[in-house]
């Protein structure tokens, strides 16, 4: 069964600072993994996803993440926040040959100025 | 493509009442799910279909609780008799079968609220 684990339900950080918001996934077959970002009053928007190939992959505003199929983790980064960033972030898993996406929780992104 | 469109927006009802949510997804896409998103519960999938038909309906809350996707280009979710927990925003995602099309994309919900 596949699961995901988003660590930390809320994360503060202060404009230009690092953006680290963690996730970590299971699933018996090779993932396809995917980051959201949801505004106020609005649906979830793709930010980024992995499906093959490099495991480092970039998304819009500046985002990236790594897959480590080792540490079953796909992480979101982004070297220098912005006050626009401040919404809901959710990693997605969903197995190849699936039809299924499963959410984590959400990770509220707090930026402070 | 216009995206997935949901109708309506917004829907203010009395308890007891029937609600009738609708999605049309992105054309071409042959996976359409149901999501309900709470404070307390998250973004929980109710119901996927492909190609028209249910695969896993084990999120639908109740009985209370039916959806349909009569054609490729339409699906309902209903609710009947509402009740004030299911107050929530309801989202309908679709999604290919292609390497380039793995994700779901998302309308821009239904916010449900039942008084």
């Amino acid at each position: 069964a596949q699961s995901v684990t988003q660590l930390g339900s809320h994360v503060s950080v202060s404009e230009g600072a690092l953006v680290l918001l963690r996730c970590n996934y299971s699933s018996s077959v090779p993932p396809y993994l995917f980051w959201y970002v949801q505004y106020p009053n609005q649906g979830l928007q793709l930010l980024l996803k992995y499906t093959t190939g490099a495991t480092l992959v970039k998304g819009i505003n500046g985002f990236e993440a790594e897959f480590k199929k080792s540490e079953t983790s796909f992480h979101l980064t982004k070297p220098s926040a912005h006050m626009s960033d401040a919404a809901e972030y959710f990693c997605a898993v969903r197995h190849t040959g699936g039809f299924k996406t499963i959410f984590g929780a959400g990770t509220r992104l707090f930026v402070k100025a | 493509d216009a995206g997935v469109i949901q109708s309506p927006r917004h829907e203010v009802t009395e308890m007891g009442q029937e609600v009738t949510l609708r999605c049309k997804p992105i054309s071409g896409h042959n996976s359409l799910f149901w999501y309900r998103q709470t404070m307390m519960r998250g973004l929980e999938l109710l119901i996927y279909f492909n190609n028209n038909v249910p695969i896993d309906d084990s999120g639908m809350p109740e009985d209370r609780f039916s959806a349909k996707m009569p054609n490729a280009s339409f699906s309902t979710l209903k609710i009947q008799p509402s009740e004030p927990r299911d107050s929530a925003v309801y989202f309908c995602a679709s999604s290919g079968d292609s390497l380039l099309d793995t994700e779901a994309f998302f309308g821009q919900g239904t916010r449900l609220t039942v008084v």
